[in-house]
C-alpha cells in the first residue's frame, strides 16, 4: 500500500476559481512534507516544503497546511490561471531525509 | 546554472538490448538520487549517490540495473538486457546536502519495443 494518497485523482475547475487537493501519509518517521508540480513532459518542481512544527506555508497563490497530528496535508490553488493545468504531487520524507515518497498526484486542468 | 541535465530525453530500446541514462547534477551538487516513474504511478526512489560512492540503493532492482557516480562526469543509470517491464520516465534529482534542496531533470523517458 503506498503510504502517501492523495484525492482527487483528478480535477477540473474553471480559470479564475480556487480548489483544494488533498494528501494523507503514514510515513513514519516523519521528517517533512513537499509539495511539487510536475507539468507533461517534465520534472517535478518544488512548491512547498514543511516541516514537523509548521502548519501553514504559502508560495504565491499557493498556500500548504499540515497537520501532522492526524497526517494529513492540502493544498490550496487561489484564482487559478491556465498554466496551473499540472499534476501536483504530495511528497513525504522519512527522518533518513533523501528518500521521498511520493503520492500519485493529483491532475488539475484549469479550463477557460 | 543550466539545473538537472538529463540525456536523452527519450530513449528507445528493443528487449535484450541496454539503456544508459545519464544525469548531470546541477553545479555545487555532489548527491545525485534515481528515481523511476512507471505510468499511472508516482516516483519511486531507487538509488542514493555521491561522487565515487552508492549510498543506497535499496530501490533498486537486484538485476540488470546499476548505477554510478564517477570522480569526472555524469551520473549513469544503466540497465542490461532490458525488458517490456522497465519502461518508464527515469527521473534524476540533485542537491547540496543530503536530502535538502532537492533538484529535479526533466527525466529520461524508456520505452522497451
Amino acid at each position: 500500500k503506498n503510504q502517501v494518497e492523495q484525492s482527487p485523482q483528478s480535477l477540473i475547475i474553471l480559470e479564475g476559481k480556487n480548489c483544494t487537493l488533498q494528501c494523507n501519509y503514514t510515513v513514519s518517521p516523519f521528517s517533512n512534507l513537499r509539495w511539487y508540480k510536475q507539468d507533461t513532459g517534465r520534472g517535478p518542481v518544488s512548491l512547498t516544503i514543511m516541516t514537523f512544527s509548521e502548519n501553514t506555508k504559502s508560495n504565491g497563490r499557493y498556500t500548504a497546511t499540515l497537520d501532522a497530528d492526524t497526517k494529513q496535508s492540502s493544498l490550496h490553488i487561489t484564482a487559478s490561471q491556465l498554466s496551473d493545468s499540472a499534476s501536483y504531487i504530495c511528497v513525504v520524507s522519512k527522518d533518513s531525509g533523501y528518500a521521498l515518497n511520493f503520492g500519485k498526484g493529483t491532475s488539475l486542468l484549469v479550463t477557460p | 546554472n543550466a539545473g538537472v541535465m538529463q540525456n536523452p530525453r527519450h530513449l528507445v530500446r528493443r528487449r535484450g538490448q541496454e539503456a544508459r541514462l545519464r544525469c548531470s547534477p546541477m553545479k555545487g551538487h555532489s548527491h545525485v538520487y534515481w528515481y523511476r516513474q512507471l505510468p499511472e504511478e508516482g516516483l519511486k526512489f531507487m538509488v542514493y549517490l555521491q561522487k565515487e560512492n552508492i549510498i543506497d540503493e535499496s530501490g533498486m532492482p537486484k538485476e540488470r540495473f546499476s548505477a554510478e557516480f564517477p570522480k569526472e562526469g555524469p551520473s549513469i543509470l544503466r540497465i542490461q538486457q532490458v525488458v517490456r517491464g522497465d519502461s518508464a520516465a527515469y527521473f534524476c534529482a540533485s542537491s547540496p546536502q543530503q536530502g535538502d534542496g532537492y533538484t529535479f531533470g526533466s527525466g529520461t523517458r524508456l520505452t522497451v519495443v
